[in-house]
C-alpha cells in the first residue's frame, strides 16, 4: 500500500497568514492526488484534484502543488471559516490512501 | 445538485452484522463510483471498497477483504455497504462518497472524492 505523510500534524496560525500543509508519498502518484477540509461532526469536503485543480465553487485562496511524492497545499490568506483538519489522498494505485491529516488551529 | 443521503446511526453486538445504505439523488448513479470510507473516534479517513453501479463488481481494501461487502443497485440508486463479524474497533462514522470531479459546470467520473454521505454512526458495543 502507498503510505501518504502529511506535516505539520498541527499548525497554529491567524487570519490573513499563509499557511502551507505538505503532503509525502512512499512512492511516485504522478499527480493523483486530493486534497480535503474536514469540519468536527461533518464529512470532508473536496477541495483539489490532480495535485492542483480546484474543484468547482472552492475558493481561490486555496492552491495545491507538487508531482511524484511530494505535494503542498496552500492557503494564501487564512480564513476563520478555514480552521479544519486538512487530508491528503492518493488515488494512483487501489487501495486509495488517506494522509494522517493536519489539524490547523487559531494562534 | 447531488445529495448522497446515509441511513441512521446503528448499535451492534460484537460478532454481529451491519449495513449502511446510501441513496444518491441528482446526478447520474450509474456511471460514478461510490466508494466507502471510515473514520474512527478522533482519527482519520480510511477507504474500505469502492464499486462503479455499472458494471457491479466491487473493489475492496485488503483490510477488509471477507468482512465487507459493497453492492449497488442501479434501479433505486442506492450503494450498500455490509459488514460483519463486527468488533470493537469498527465503531466509527461510515462515509459514502462519489468519486468525481466537477470542471466547466460538468462532472466526470474517477478520481478524488467530490460528493459525500452525511455520515452514519456505527457503535459496537455488548
Amino acid at each position: 500500500d502507498i503510505q501518504m505523510t502529511q506535516s505539520p500534524s498541527t499548525l497554529s496560525a491567524s487570519v490573513g497568514d499563509r499557511v502551507t500543509i505538505t503532503c509525502r508519498a512512499s512512492q511516485s502518484i504522478s499527480t493523483w492526488l486530493a486534497w480535503y477540509q474536514q469540519k468536527p461532526g461533518k464529512a470532508p469536503k473536496f477541495l483539489i484534484y490532480k495535485a492542483s485543480s480546484l474543484e468547482s465553487g472552492v475558493p481561490s485562496r486555496f492552491s495545491g502543488s507538487g508531482s511524484g511524492t511530494e505535494f503542498t497545499l496552500t492557503i494564501s490568506s487564512l480564513q476563520p471559516d478555514d480552521f479544519a483538519t486538512y487530508y491528503c489522498q492518493q488515488y494512483n494505485n487501489s487501495p486509495w490512501t488517506f494522509g494522517q491529516g493536519t489539524k490547523v488551529e487559531i494562534k | 445538485q447531488v445529495q448522497l443521503v446515509q441511513s441512521g446511526a446503528e448499535v451492534k453486538k460484537p460478532g454481529s452484522s451491519v449495513k449502511v445504505s446510501c441513496k444518491a439523488s441528482g446526478g447520474t448513479f450509474s456511471s460514478f463510483p461510490i466508494n466507502w470510507v471510515r473514520q474512527a473516534p478522533g482519527q482519520g479517513l480510511e477507504w474500505m471498497g469502492g464499486i462503479i453501479p455499472i458494471f457491479g463488481t466491487a473493489n475492496y481494501a485488503q483490510k477488509f477483504q471477507g468482512r465487507v461487502t459493497i453492492t449497488a443497485d442501479k434501479s433505486t440508486s442506492i450503494a450498500y455497504m455490509e459488514l460483519s463479524n463486527l468488533r470493537s474497533e469498527d465503531a466509527a462514522v461510515y462515509y459514502c462518497a462519489r468519486a468525481g470531479y466537477c470542471s466547466g459546470g460538468s462532472c466526470y467520473s474517477g478520481g478524488g472524492f467530490d460528493y459525500w454521505g452525511q455520515g452514519t454512526l456505527v457503535i459496537v458495543s455488548s
